[in-house]
């Protein structure tokens, strides 16, 4: 299995509604990743996570709560999202250390809608 | 820190014509570098990689990397544009030791029937 799984692949939320984004590998890699992609932009960092624990957070609002259960599973709780949270969230895993230089895998994302 | 650029947001190439796809990159450390390429309303898919090895890298779908460290670059090309090569093209940077990934801009390709 050499691919990354998210889910759903569309969804639309009101600002008072609470949902969340999966993501799933079985590649065994340790690093998982969230992004933010707006329109024509290139994808923004938001979490990492290295052997199931956070390891860099790039300032991101706590209206976004990722969550590691497992080694192969990544999750991103929304909570009173804003509709300038809108975006393309996109999921990717890695592995560590020197085999990092292989690349991220990333999933085909979740459209995000927030009205 | 690293750091890419992407020379050209918007390319435009006649079907069966050359691509070239320009990347800059900095970085203190010997760099891993990358190009994806992402089709509308999709993810990121990996076309090839730069990890030290062979500075000519060949990746799918025909395209290719040069990795030139006296130029800091590492442009993509393609020998012949394919109407389905139409897509953003990111280059992208990583080191050893640091888990972040960072993007260049991007750069649309758009070809010319």
């Amino acid at each position: 299995d050499t691919e990354v799984t998210q889910t759903p692949k569309h969804l639309v939320m009101g600002m008072t509604n609470k949902k969340s984004l999966k993501c799933e590998q079985h590649m065994g890699h340790r690093a998982m990743y969230w992004y933010k992609q707006k329109a024509k932009k290139p994808p923004e960092l938001m979490f990492v996570y290295s052997y199931e624990k956070l390891s860099i957070n790039e300032s991101v609002p706590s209206r976004f709560s990722p969550e590691c259960p497992n080694s192969s599973l990544l999750n991103l709780h929304l909570h009173a999202l804003q509709p300038e949270d809108s975006a393309l969230y996109l999921c990717a895993s890695s592995p560590l250390g020197r085999d990092a230089r292989s690349g991220y895998t990333f999933g085909s994302g979740t459209r995000l809608t927030v009205v | 820190a690293q750091s890419v650029t992407q020379l050209g947001s918007h390319v435009s190439v006649s079907e069966g014509a050359l691509v070239l796809l320009r990347c800059n990159y900095s970085s203190s450390v010997p760099p891993y570098l990358f190009w994806y390429v992402q089709y509308p309303n999709q993810g990121l898919q990996l076309l090839l990689k730069y990890t030290s090895a062979a500075t000519l890298v060949k990746g799918i779908n025909g395209f290719e990397a040069e990795f030139k460290k006296s130029e800091t670059s590492f442009h993509l090309t393609k020998p012949s544009a394919h109407m389905s090569d139409a897509a953003e093209y990111f280059c992208a940077v990583s080191v050893f030791g640091n888990e972040k990934l960072t993007f260049g801009t991007g750069t649309r390709l758009t070809i010319i029937p």
